[in-house]
């Protein structure tokens, strides 16, 4: 089956710093990447859809200054998290979509120190 | 997308069949009803969709109304690893939209 593999999955920085999230499609070529954000006791949000090769739609809310996405071919994605702040300590989650349907990573929890 | 309602929580016996009800009144006629569910500190698991027949696979059965207006989602010998949260989703078939999660069932399978 299709695998997204979702890196680090867990880190911890300091506030002011940036965090990179790297997720890859293993065996197909996801032609969209969301990503998620889901804090504790929460359901996912979607945050950001991606397609390759162009700039990334954001959800209302969200701020594609400080969540920069890059989508630059079919098998990576990458969310950058940029001067964290303790508020953006949360679970985040990317997911691929091809012609199959949706296949998610396994997630990086994030925290801010 | 229409809008799903699933009960918060329930409880299982280990080895019983799990059924998760969701209703969804405002369906309509082009979205499918999808199942995926979320084990504690990992990403979504897709489990089985299907628009008006019912379906079943590997992992489970899915029973969709006549009027499609609900549906349950039945796990046959539910195992202490089937507990998760689990997330009743309707949507378009076609399209790459994002999923729209609710909060989804909190399923905990006893011993």
């Amino acid at each position: 089956g299709a695998v997204v593999s979702q890196h680090p999955s867990w880190v911890i920085c300091k506030s002011g710093t940036s965090v990179k999230i790297e997720c890859r499609s293993l065996d197909f070529q996801a032609t969209t990447m969301f990503w998620y954000r889901q804090f504790p006791k929460q359901s996912l949000m979607l945050m950001a859809t991606s397609n390759e090769g162009s700039k990334a739609t954001y959800e209302q809310g969200v701020e594609k200054d400080k969540f920069l996405i890059n989508h630059a071919s079919l098998t990576l994605s990458t969310l950058t998290v940029t001067s964290a702040h303790p508020e953006d300590s949360s679970f985040y989650i990317c997911s691929g979509y091809n012609n199959y349907g949706y296949t998610f990573g396994s997630g990086t929890r994030l925290t801010v120190v | 997308d229409a809008k799903t309602t699933q009960p918060p929580s329930m409880d299982c016996a280990e080895g019983r069949a799990a059924n998760l009800p969701c209703n969804h009144s405002t369906i309509s006629g082009n979205e499918y009803v999808y199942w995926y569910r979320q084990i504690h500190s990992q990403g979504p698991q897709y489990i089985i969709h299907g628009l008006k027949n019912n379906e079943t696979n590997e992992m489970a059965s899915l029973i969709i109304t006549e009027d499609r207006k609900s549906s349950t989602l039945i796990l046959p010998h539910a195992t202490l690893r089937d507990t998760a949260v689990y997330y009743c989703i309707v949507r378009t078939g076609g399209g790459a939209d994002g999923l729209t999660f609710g909060k989804g069932t909190h399923l905990i399978i006893q011993p």
